[in-house]
């Protein structure tokens, strides 16, 4: 089973900033990466495939990177509504397909 | 619009059963693989289970194999969760989730979830 590791477990990020979250895959999963966010109460929702692809409808505030075993994803100006939790899932190996622990990107 | 929809959650005991059911709408739905997910209360994602567009073909996570079954009935446009042996650590919200037509593994339609609560 791939495991995969996020850092940090929680983000304070004031309006307007940079957020940078991490993932790590215990072997690589080449660009065979996907993001969700979720927000309280809410179903996750796809933001980022492929590693780096944005979804349907997704902003182009929401950029992926990496490859193999890093992965980062980053909001490069977060608004209001970007304050939730992130997931990443590695699709390469499976089953079990399997997520990360999340982050949650809080506001400071 | 692409819509699922759970229903079927509750409080059960230890070792007893539940079936949870999805209806899905908006989408062709026997041309979809689909899968449930669920997220214990205050913690990850974690994937149970998935199924062809057919029902000819599942896969199961370790924690759930041989205790539930995962099924679809394509003419109801339905998919299902049977959960027999139910554990405390069972207890989760249950998400339905679509997979994207490029891939039968990336979810780009989730439900709203069904709670599922294991306690005597």
């Amino acid at each position: 089973e791939i495991v995969m590791t996020q850092s940090p477990a929680t983000l304070s990020v004031s309006p307007g900033e940079r957020a940078t979250l991490s993932c790590r895959a215990s072997q690589s999963v080449s660009i065979n990466l996907a993001w969700y966010q979720q927000k309280p109460g809410q179903a996750p929702r796809l933001l980022i495939y492929g590693a780096s692809t944005r979804a349907t409808g997704i902003p182009a505030r929401f950029t992926g990177s990496g490859s193999g075993t890093e992965f980062t994803l980053t909001i490069s100006s977060l608004q209001s509504e970007d304050f939730a939790d992130y997931y990443c899932q590695q699709y390469n190996k499976w089953p079990p397909l399997t997520f990360g622990g999340g982050t949650k990107v809080e506001i400071k | 619009e692409v819509q699922l929809v759970e229903s079927g959650g509750g409080l059960v005991q230890p070792g007893g059963s539940l079936r949870l059911s999805c209806a899905a709408s908006g989408f062709t739905f026997s041309s979809s693989w689909m899968h449930w997910v669920r997220q214990a209360p205050g913690k990850g994602l974690v994937w149970v289970s998935r199924i062809n567009g057919d029902g000819s073909s599942t896969s199961y996570a370790d924690s759930v194999k041989g205790r539930f079954t995962i099924s679809r009935d394509n003419a109801k446009n339905t998919l299902y969760l049977q959960m027999n042996s139910l554990r405390a650590e069972d207890t989760a919200v249950y998400y339905c989730a679509r997979t994207t037509t490029f891939a039968v593994v990336i979810f780009d339609y989730w439900g709203q979830g069904t709670l599922v609560t294991v306690s005597s």
